[in-house]
C-alpha cells in the first residue's frame, strides 16, 4: 500500500542548512511535494519533483530524489526563522487521480 | 495571483447537523479535491473530483459525504449528519494541468 514517512522534529540554528527528510513506498508515483504549513494556516506549495529527475533547485531549496530507494529529501540552505513551520512530503500516484498521500509531517525549529 | 478560497474559515456545528463547506478553486483548474487533517495527524485524502463526477474516494468518504460543483466556480463538500470524529481542518485542492496542486487555506470544523 501508499505510505509516506518523514522523521518528526528538527532542529537548526539559523544561517545553517536544513535537510529534512522522507521515504516513500509506492514504486508508481510520478510526482513527489514539499509543502509548508505555518501553525494555524494552510499548505503551501514549495516545490515538487517529477519521478525522473534526481534533483530539482529553487533559489534556497534543493530536492533530492533516490528512486532506487525511494527516498526524497528537502535542503533548506541558510534557514531562516520564518522557515520555522511543518513541512510535508506528499506523493502523487499516477494510476489514481493524483491524488497525495502525505507523510506525517517534519516540525523544522530555527533558532536564532 | 490565483488562489483556492475556502469558506467558512471555522464552523461550529451540533452533533447531527448538516454541514456544507464551500470551496472556489482556482478558474482553469480541471482536477478539484478534498482533504482533512484531524488536529495532529496527517493529511488525509477524502475525494477527488473531476468532469463534473467522483473520480476517487477514500474510505473516510462514506455514505454521510457527498460533493458538488454547483455552478463553474463553487465546488462544495457536504457532511450530512456530523459526528464528533469529524472535527478536522478540511482543506479544498485544485489541480493544474502541470501537476501543481494548491490547497486553500482550510476549514477548520468543531463538532459539539
Amino acid at each position: 500500500g501508499e505510505d509516506v514517512e518523514q522523521s518528526l522534529f528538527l532542529s537548526v540554528r539559523e544561517g545553517d542548512s536544513s535537510v529534512i527528510n522522507c521515504t516513500y513506498t509506492d514504486s508508481s508515483s510520478t510526482y513527489l511535494y514539499w509543502y509548508k504549513q505555518e501553525p494555524g494556516a494552510g499548505l503551501q506549495l514549495l516545490t515538487y519533483i517529477f519521478s525522473n529527475m534526481d534533483m530539482k533547485q529553487d533559489q534556497r531549496l534543493t530536492v533530492l530524489l533516490n528512486k532506487k530507494d525511494k527516498h526524497l529529501s528537502l535542503r533548506i540552505a541558510d534557514t531562516q526563522t520564518g522557515d520555522s513551520a511543518i513541512y510535508f512530503c506528499a506523493e502523487s500516484i499516477v494510476d489514481s487521480s493524483y491524488k497525495l498521500i502525505f507523510g506525517s509531517g517534519t516540525r523544522l525549529l530555527v533558532r536564532p | 495571483e490565483p488562489e483556492v478560497t475556502q469558506t467558512p474559515s471555522h464552523q461550529v456545528t451540533q452533533m447531527g447537523q448538516e454541514v456544507i463547506l464551500r470551496c472556489v478553486p482556482i478558474s482553469n483548474h480541471l482536477y478539484f479535491y478534498w482533504y482533512r487533517q484531524i488536529l495532529g495527524q496527517k493529511v488525509e485524502f477524502l475525494v477527488s473530483f473531476y468532469n463534473n463526477e467522483i473520480s476517487e474516494k477514500s474510505e473516510i468518504f462514506d455514505d454521510q459525504f457527498s460533493v458538488e460543483r454547483p455552478d463553474g466556480s463553487n465546488f462544495t463538500l457536504k457532511i450530512r449528519s456530523t459526528k464528533l470524529e469529524d472535527s478536522a481542518m478540511y482543506f479544498c485542492a485544485s489541480k493544474a494541468r502541470n501537476n501543481e496542486q494548491f490547497f486553500g487555506p482550510g476549514t477548520r470544523l468543531t463538532v459539539l
